[in-house]
């Protein structure tokens, strides 16, 4: 299995709802990031988690809600969203290459989000 | 500041017809660089990653080069299809801080028929 799985494709929720991103790795790999996209932008980086641990919050507003439940799984804890908030949210796992010395960053096929 | 600078923003060109996608950045220390495709509305999808040791790399019809001399690299496509119409991203890695890459702004191209 070499694929990141996100879950759902596309959501649609209001201001006022509650509701949660999913993603899923099977590759073994210890880090795993949310990224935000707006269109034709370049991702920016919001969590990452490393070895099931928050190592990096990129100053992301608390309605937005990380949680790394095992090393497979990375969910996104949604509340009281805003209209700016509607973006492609990806998620990624990156694995460290020992020939040459590097890491990779793998990424799912995204979520995307319309907050009305 | 850590930069990643892609040029051209956008390009068409016919199908059948070659093209290189530019890529120049400031990253210090470097690690590595890939190129990702990116079609609407999806995720990055990996091309090529190359350290600094690398000059070049193929991936069937697509070829990376690297000049870390001059901090540039470039993504050549071969006898370009419909199917590469897509945003390629320049992604670059410093070393010790893995966690934290530079995207470029991407190039936006279009295969047209």
């Amino acid at each position: 299995d070499t694929e990141v799985t996100q879950t759902p494709k596309h959501l649609v929720m209001g201001m006022t709802n509650k509701k949660s991103l999913k993603c899923e790795q099977h590759m073994g790999h210890r880090a795993m990031y949310w990224y935000k996209q707006k269109a034709k932008k370049p991702p920016e980086l919001m969590f990452v988690y490393s070895y099931e641990k928050l190592s990096i919050n990129e100053s992301v507003p608390s309605r937005f809600s990380p949680e790394c439940p095992n090393s497979s799984l990375l969910n996104l804890h949604l509340h009281a969203l805003q209209p700016e908030d509607s973006a492609l949210y990806l998620c990624a796992s990156s694995r460290y290459h020992d020939r040459p010395p590097s890491y990779e960053q793998y990424f799912g096929p995204g979520t995307r989000l319309t907050v009305t | 500041k850590n930069q990643v600078e892609q040029s051209p923003q956008s390009l068409i060109i016919l199908e059948g017809k070659n093209c290189t996608l530019q890529c120049n950045y400031t990253v210090s220390p470097f690690s590595n660089l890939r190129w990702y495709k990116q079609d609407t509305g999806r995720g990055p999808v990996s091309l090529t990653i190359m350290t600094f040791s690398e000059n070049t790399k193929s991936n069937g019809r697509y070829t990376a080069t690297l000049d870390a001399d001059t901090k540039q690299s470039s993504l050549h496509i071969t006898a370009s299809q419909l199917s590469d119409s897509a945003s390629y991203i320049c992604v670059v890695s410093p070393s010790g801080g893995y966690q934290k890459v530079t995207f470029g702004t991407g190039t936006k191209l279009q295969v047209i028929p």
